[in-house]
């Protein structure tokens, strides 16, 4: 049982370089999250999907797009990636009331 | 929106000894409050939650205690073990269909042997 599987675990872009992160999950869970993580300042939510088919915004949407491509998948997408986006991504997914996560994806843009 | 703010931002304590942290919300629609732990190079796991028409719940060495007046909520660690040591964080959430998760900053816990 892997639970949820972030790709890649870690990210080195250029500014203005675009690049896709992958979040898939195994647990058949509905509600699927996006969070960045920096120092000093927790885990801020950038996206979540609360079923298949929708995405809101989250507290920090600017700069990031996403997909919810199916009920397992939910990718967060960076078009013109910035050093202000240098972070550390967690993606979870949410049964009742507890949230997985992932293992994170620490992206380094230059 | 949902604003929570936790203190202290490190705690420092002799192995055996308690822990508390704080952490104070802002909306008063929001019910669920989980605490997570998160290890070094890993994601947040669920260590305990508790609802918001309950207000104190324990789990072997750990505890949560709620202030739905005060909007305050905590997290009690007793006899401290090394492996205690890591990041904690305090989250707020509605019961709606979202659940959206607004965490608190962070606190980093070391435990000293």
């Amino acid at each position: 049982n892997a639970g949820v599987t972030q790709t890649p675990k870690f990210q080195v872009l250029k500014t203005g370089q675009s690049m896709t992160l992958q979040c898939a999950q195994d647990m058949n869970h509905n509600s699927m999250y996006w969070y960045r993580q920096d120092p000093g300042m927790g885990l801020r939510l950038i996206y979540y999907s609360a079923s298949e088919g929708t995405t809101d915004k989250g507290e920090v949407p600017n700069g990031y797009n996403v997909s919810r491509l199916n009920k397992r998948e939910f990718s967060l997408r960076l078009e013109s990636a910035a050093p202000s986006q240098t972070s550390v991504y967690f993606c979870a997914s949410r049964k009742n009331t507890e949230a997985f996560f992932g293992q994170g994806t620490r992206l380094t843009v230059v | 929106g949902e604003n929570v703010e936790q203190h202290p931002s490190t705690l420092s304590v002799q192995e055996g000894d308690s822990a508390v942290i704080k952490c104070t919300y802002s909306d008063s629609a929001s019910n669920y409050f989980p605490w997570y732990k998160q290890e070094l190079g890993k994601g947040p796991q669920l260590i305990i939650d508790i609802r918001s028409n309950v207000g104190e719940k324990k789990d072997q060495r750990i505890a949560v205690t709620l202030n739905k007046t005060a909007k305050h909520f905590s997290l009690h660690i007793t006899e401290t073990q090394p492996e205690d040591s890591a990041v904690y964080f305090c989250a707020a959430s509605r019961k709606d269909s979202s659940y959206k998760l607004i965490f608190g900053s962070g606190t980093r816990l070391l435990v000293r042997p």
